[in-house]
C-alpha cells in the first residue's frame, strides 16, 4: 500500500525566512498531492495542490514542486509570517474507477519566530 | 454556507458503549471519509465512501462501521468503543469521487473512552 514520509515532524525558522518540508511517496499510480494547514484547536484545510502532469505549483508565498520520478514532492514557504505556525499535513491520492487511496504525511510543526 | 458539520465535538463514554458520530456536507460532494488524528501518527484513514452504498475501508477500519445511505451523511459507528479509540476524529468531503480533490474537513469530534 502507500506509504508517504514527511520530513522534518519539527521546522522553526525566522519571520522571514523560508521553510521547506518534503514527503516521499511509495506509489507511483499516486496522481493527486494536496497540503494541509492545521492551526491549534482548528481543522486542517488545503493551502496547495499539485497533481502529476504538473512540476510545479504557486500561489502568492506558497509553492509545491513535485518530482514523479524520485517520488517526492515538497512545500515551500518564502518570507514567513507568525501566522504561518501551524502544522502542515502533506497528502497522496490514487484512484483507479473502483478503488481510492489517501495518504497522509505525519506532520511537520512549524514555528515561526519574531 | 457550504460546510461539513460533525457532532458531536466532545464525547466521553465508556467502555463497550456503542456511539455514532454524524457527518453531514451540503456540497453534493461524491467522496466522504473518516479519520483519526493520533499525536506523532498525523491522519490516518478509517473508511471512505465514493457513492451512495458504496464505503471501503481506509488504514485503519478495526473497530469501527459506516453507512452511506444518502448522500449526504455518513456516519461513523463504534459499536465497542474501547480506550485505544481515544482520538480526534475528522470526517472530510471530497467533489471528485476518488477524492482527487481537495478535502472539506468538519470540526472534529474529540472521543474519550474510559
Amino acid at each position: 500500500g502507500e506509504n508517504v514520509e514527511q520530513h522534518p515532524s519539527t521546522l522553526s525558522v525566522q519571520e522571514g525566512d523560508s521553510a521547506v518540508i518534503k514527503c516521499t511517496y511509495s506509489d507511483s499510480a499516486s496522481n493527486y498531492f494536496p497540503w494541509y494547514k492545521q492551526e491549534l484547536g482548528k481543522r486542517p484545510q488545503l493551502i496547495i495542490d499539485i497533481r502529476s502532469n504538473v512540476g510545479e505549483k504557486k500561489d502568492q508565498r506558497i509553492a509545491v514542486t513535485l518530482n514523479k520520478t524520485a517520488k517526492h514532492f515538497s512545500l515551500h514557504i518564502t518570507e514567513t509570517q507568525p501566522e504561518d505556525s501551524a502544522v502542515y499535513f502533506c497528502a497522496a491520492v490514487w484512484f483507479t474507477g473502483t478503488a481510492s487511496k489517501l495518504t497522509f504525511g505525519t506532520g511537520t510543526r512549524l514555528q515561526v519566530t519574531l | 454556507e457550504a460546510q461539513v458539520t460533525q457532532n458531536p465535538r466532545y464525547l466521553i463514554t465508556v467502555t463497550g458503549k456503542k456511539l455514532t458520530v454524524t457527518c453531514s456536507q451540503n456540497m453534493n460532494h461524491e467522496y466522504m471519509s473518516w479519520y483519526r488524528q493520533d499525536p506523532g501518527l498525523g491522519l490516518r484513514q478509517i473508511y471512505y465512501s465514493m457513492n451512495v452504498e458504496v464505503t471501503d475501508k481506509g488504514d485503519v477500519p478495526e473497530g469501527y462501521k459506516v453507512s452511506r445511505k444518502e448522500k449526504r451523511n455518513f456516519p461513523l459507528i463504534l459499536e465497542s468503543p474501547s480506550p485505544n479509540q481515544t482520538s480526534l476524529y475528522f470526517c472530510a468531503s471530497s467533489l471528485s469521487r476518488g477524492g482527487q480533490s481537495p478535502l472539506h474537513f468538519g470540526n472534529g469530534t474529540r472521543l474519550t473512552v474510559t
